[in-house]
C-alpha cells in the first residue's frame, strides 16, 4: 500500500455540487497538507494541519474546507464547486521534526468542475 | 517570503548525456531541500532530501548538492535515459513546516 493514499483518483463534478477528497497515510506523521497544482502556477498550499486539533489556512483557502478526522486522515471539501477549482490536488505529510523525513505526497486527485 | 527559481524551465538532451538542473532560493534559513520527480498528470516522487547541514546526497545516477549560504542547489543526472523524462521540482522547507516549490524543469531525454 502507498504511504499516502488519495481517493478518488479522478472526479468530474458539476458546478455548485459539494465534493470531498480524502487522504489517508501510514507514515505516522503528525502533519498533513493539501495542495493544488495548476499549469504555470506550480503547487499552492490550501490548508495544513499539525495535529488533529490544529488546522490552518494556506495561501488559497477560499472556497475550501478541511477535516482532520484522525492522525492518519485529512479530507478536503469543496462546498460549492466552481470551474476554476479544476486542478490536480495533492495530499502530503511531513514529520514536523525540522524536516528530518521530508515530505511524502499522494498520487493526486484530478478534479474537473464542469 | 521565500522564492524558489528553477533553471532551465525545459531541457532536451540526447540519451547518455550527463546533465545539471539548477535551483535557487532567496532565504537561506531552510531546514532542508527536497528534489521531486513528476510524470505528466501524476504524483510527486521524492528523489533526494538534503538536510540544511549537509552538502550533498546521492542515489544511483542522481546527485544533489546544496550550498545554503549562496541559496543554490543542483541536481546532477548521470548517463541520462529516456525513462528520466519528467518534470523535476525543487522544494525548500522553512520554519513552520512551510514548503515552497519552484516551477520545475521539464526534462526530455531523446533516444
Amino acid at each position: 500500500d502507498a504511504d499516502v493514499t488519495q481517493t478518488p483518483r479522478n472526479r468530474i463534478t458539476k458546478t455548485g455540487k459539494r465534493i470531498m477528497l480524502e487522504c489517508s497515510q501510514t507514515k505516522g506523521h503528525d502533519r498533513m497538507y493539501w495542495y493544488r497544482q495548476d499549469p504555470g502556477l506550480g503547487l499552492r498550499l490550501i490548508y495544513y494541519s499539525f495535529d488533529v486539533k490544529d488546522i490552518n489556512k494556506g495561501e488559497i483557502s477560499d472556497g475550501y474546507s478541511v477535516s482532520r478526522q484522525a492522525q492518519a486522515k485529512f479530507s478536503l471539501s469543496l462546498e460549492s464547486a466552481i470551474p476554476n477549482q479544476t486542478a490536480l490536488y495533492f495530499c502530503a505529510t511531513s514529520d514536523g521534526k525540522q524536516g528530518l523525513d521530508g515530505y511524502t505526497f499522494g498520487s493526486g486527485t484530478r478534479l474537473t468542475v464542469v | 517570503k521565500q522564492e524558489v527559481t528553477q533553471i532551465p524551465a525545459a531541457l532536451s538532451v540526447p540519451e547518455g548525456e550527463n546533465l545539471v538542473l539548477n535551483c535557487s532560493f532567496t532565504d537561506s534559513a531552510i531546514y532542508n531541500l527536497q528534489w521531486f520527480r513528476q510524470d505528466p498528470g501524476k504524483g510527486l516522487t521524492s528523489l533526494l532530501l538534503i538536510q540544511s547541514s549537509q552538502r550533498e546526497q546521492t542515489s544511483g545516477r542522481l546527485n544533489a548538492s546544496l550550498d545554503k549560504s549562496s541559496g543554490r542547489s543542483t541536481l546532477y543526472i548521470a548517463a541520462s535515459q529516456p525513462g528520466d523524462s519528467a518534470t523535476y521540482l525543487c522544494a525548500v522547507e522553512t520554519s513552520g513546516s512551510r514548503l515552497t516549490f519552484g516551477e520545475g524543469t521539464q526534462l526530455t531525454v531523446n533516444p
